[in-house]
């Protein structure tokens, strides 16, 4: 158990259509990591969070969105949603700002009818 | 811009026998970061074993090591003692220790270890 939790597990929606997808990192971590998981792109590093600020982006659409809350959660907003979009979305933690991701989520797998 | 290639999308060991898995990068900075993470069917990402750039020894977790070139630009995974357990998908990656973040991984497209009992 890598300490990191993301809800839902499954997700499937339709195009057009706007989901939440939520991450709790690990106890004592501060920085939050979204990566996308797809079959045509591999895995692709999305954003980073830390404390609550924005730390890193990386080729995130501008479809997509993120933040970070007080109380260390994150959520990925991904709205107008195309059949491309379909992937598994992972969300890894590590304890500072300058560090790698340590330990990740479970994914949450969003399918796009 | 950086890359991460691994050439072989599939690999097959028996039980009990050693496997390596290749992993070429092209970069021109000098400092960075390399990793080897393990996908297995459960899906989750774990990370098997990183690798400091301007370490000349290669690093070492139990049965796994790397094989670090600088020069050549690769980094290849040893696994020894195979086992049923180490059946996964292996991604390695690249960060670079300079500028945004180093959360910003780069990966290769993996290669689908299989382990014959």
């Amino acid at each position: 158990d890598s300490g990191v939790t993301q809800t839902p597990k499954h997700l499937i929606t339709a195009t057009g259509q706007r989901v939440t997808l939520r991450c709790s990192p690990r106890s004592g971590d501060l920085s939050v990591y979204w990566y996308q998981q797809s079959l045509d792109q591999g895995l692709q590093f999305l954003i980073q969070y830390y404390n609550g600020e924005e730390r890193a982006k990386g080729n995130i659409l501008e479809r997509f969105s993120a933040q970070q809350f007080p109380d260390l959660h994150s959520e990925l907003n991904l709205s107008s949603l195309e059949l491309g979009d379909s992937a598994l979305y992972f969300c890894a933690s590590s304890e500072g700002q300058g560090d790698q991701p340590q330990h990740f989520g479970d994914g949450t797998r969003l399918s796009i009818l | 811009a950086q890359t991460v290639t691994q050439s072989q999308p599939e690999m097959s060991v028996q039980e009990a026998e050693t496997v390596t898995l290749s992993c070429t990068y092209d970069t021109s900075e000098s400092d960075y970061y390399l990793f080897w993470y393990k996908q297995p069917p459960s899906r989750q990402m774990i990370l098997v074993i990183r690798q400091e750039a301007y370490k000349q020894q290669n690093a070492t977790e139990n049965r796994f090591s790397v094989n670090f070139q600088k020069a050549a630009k690769s980094f290849s995974l040893k696994i020894s003692d195979s086992q049923l357990g180490d059946a996964a998908m292996y991604f390695c990656a690249y960060t670079s220790l300079y500028g945004g973040s180093q959360g910003n991984l780069i990966f290769g497209k993996g290669t689908k270890l299989s382990v014959k009992p």
